[in-house]
């Protein structure tokens, strides 16, 4: 039974375009993450959610708009896709914020054309 | 907010040999120590932790230690086996820390 699951697993779309990326955990976990991991896999924070609270939003444009409809749910919504935003996305949960471990999805791969 | 860096970012090791990667972080307040795994086409995957009340923790061939005072901790592999090879992680944090912040990384690759 997968912990943390992200659909979908790669996500190939034209620029212009809007496209959404689901998350979901079953651990029963109070924060969620969003990262980004370019070509050369830096891990870059995007968002942090607590308890479906946004509490990080980490300089990312405002085409990129997370909803938490619950605790054990965080998409990501990009509109206006742009070539840069290429990249492989996570999803991430933890029992708490800091101090824990988190648990990561599969991971997402957009490509923007 | 917290610098994470870990040196060196790329590390090739004769299978074998043992495999030393470490990590240096900017907030003294940092009590949690862990290091992930990713592997290719996966997330990372946490292997080894270790918080600030122990120096050091050892799990078969895979060691964390901590010097806090100099504010880094490095991860120790030994008799590296090729599925070892993968790119790791660290990502320091303490309770309340909004924003986990991780390393640059580093790719190690075992040799046959």
């Amino acid at each position: 039974d997968t912990a943390v699951s992200q659909t979908p697993k790669y996500l190939v779309t034209q620029m212009g375009n809007d496209k959404s990326i689901k998350c979901e955990q079953n651990l029963g976990h109070d924060t969620m993450y969003w990262y980004k991991q370019d070509s050369k896999k830096f891990l870059k924070i995007m968002f942090s959610y607590n308890n479906k609270e946004l509490i990080i939003n980490e300089t990312v444009p405002n085409r990129f708009s997370p909803k938490s409809p619950d605790k054990a749910h965080l998409n990501l919504h990009i509109n206006s896709l742009e070539l840069g935003d290429s990249a492989v996305y996570f999803c991430a949960s933890s029992p708490q914020t800091g101090g824990s471990e988190a648990f990561f999805g599969q991971g997402t791969r957009l490509t923007v054309v | 907010g917290e610098n994470v860096e870990q040196h060196p970012s790329t590390l090739s090791v004769q299978e074998g040999d043992s495999a030393v990667i470490k990590c240096t972080y900017s907030d003294s307040a940092s009590n949690y120590f862990p290091w992930y795994k990713q592997e290719l086409g996966k997330g990372p995957q946490l292997i080894i932790d270790i918080r600030s009340n122990v120096g050091e923790k050892k799990d078969q061939r895979i060691a964390v230690t901590l010097n806090k005072t100099a504010k880094h901790f490095s991860l120790h592999i030994t008799e590296t086996q090729p599925e070892d090879s993968a790119v790791y992680f660290c990502a320091p944090s303490n309770f309340g820390n909004e924003k986990l912040t991780f390393g640059t990384g580093t790719r190690l690759t075992i040799i046959p």
